[in-house]
């Protein structure tokens, strides 16, 4: 089993909807990351959190909110879905050198969003 | 701030021949560097990264990249591309006990019979 899992992995929504994607990991990592990729721009930091009770804003947070529910799932939502928000969503985890990891992060497969 | 440049934005390469991607970063302090392919509708997979120690590194799939101070680069090599090398290859920044990354813009290699 893939041990960063992101649902769904394909989804076509219209514009002013609420949309939801989720991540879900079993590297018992403590950080987790949400990134946006746009042809030719790379990958963007949205949010990351490195732990329940600590959510933080990345270079392009609005539009976006987040939610971390425990240690291993971690929600991105657009409220209101536009369509300049069209991209690659990557959900990413890594575990702290504090904590004797290596600041290594690993993505999972990613979510392609359409927004009509 | 850190920053990543991947000046080729696309590389064809015959199989069999060898490759090289560039990477240049800036960042004040000693950085950590790393190299992820994203093959298509795949996610990112970490090919290999630099941390400290002997500057030149080895990763998965045969590739290897080496980090140069002077030159503030860190670029990938492979000897002899396969034609399953084909892919978007992107350079990122971080630092020691730090959370962010900074990706480059990618370089996309197009392997050719």
């Amino acid at each position: 089993d893939a041990d960063v899992t992101q649902t769904p992995r394909n989804r076509i929504t219209k514009t002013g909807k609420r949309i939801m994607l989720e991540c879900s990991q079993t590297k018992g990592h403590d950080r987790m990351y949400w990134y946006r990729q746009d042809p030719g721009l790379g990958l963007r930091l949205i949010y990351y959190s490195f732990d329940v009770k600590d959510i933080n804003k990345g270079e392009i947070s609005d539009g976006y909110s987040v939610s971390r529910q425990a240690q291993a799932k971690f929600s991105l939502s657009l409220e209101s879905a536009i369509p300049n928000q069209t991209a690659l969503y990557f959900c990413a985890t890594s575990d702290s050198a504090a904590a004797g990891g290596t600041d290594t992060q690993y993505f999972g497969p990613g979510t392609r969003l359409t927004v009509l | 701030a850190q920053s990543v440049t991947q000046p080729d934005i696309h590389i064809t390469v015959s199989e069999g021949a060898s490759l090289e991607l560039r990477c240049n970063y800036s960042y004040g302090a000693t950085p950590y560097l790393f190299w992820y392919v994203q093959s298509p509708g795949q996610g990112l997979q970490l090919l290999l990264k630099y941390f400290s120690g002997d500057t030149l590194v080895q990763g998965i799939k045969g590739f290897e990249a080496e980090f140069k101070r002077s030159q503030s680069s860190f670029n990938l090599r492979k000897p002899s591309v396969h034609w399953s090398d084909a892919a978007e290859y992107f350079c990122a920044v971080g630092a020691a006990g730090d959370y962010k990354l900074s990706f480059g813009a990618g370089t996309t290699v197009t392997v050719r019979a």
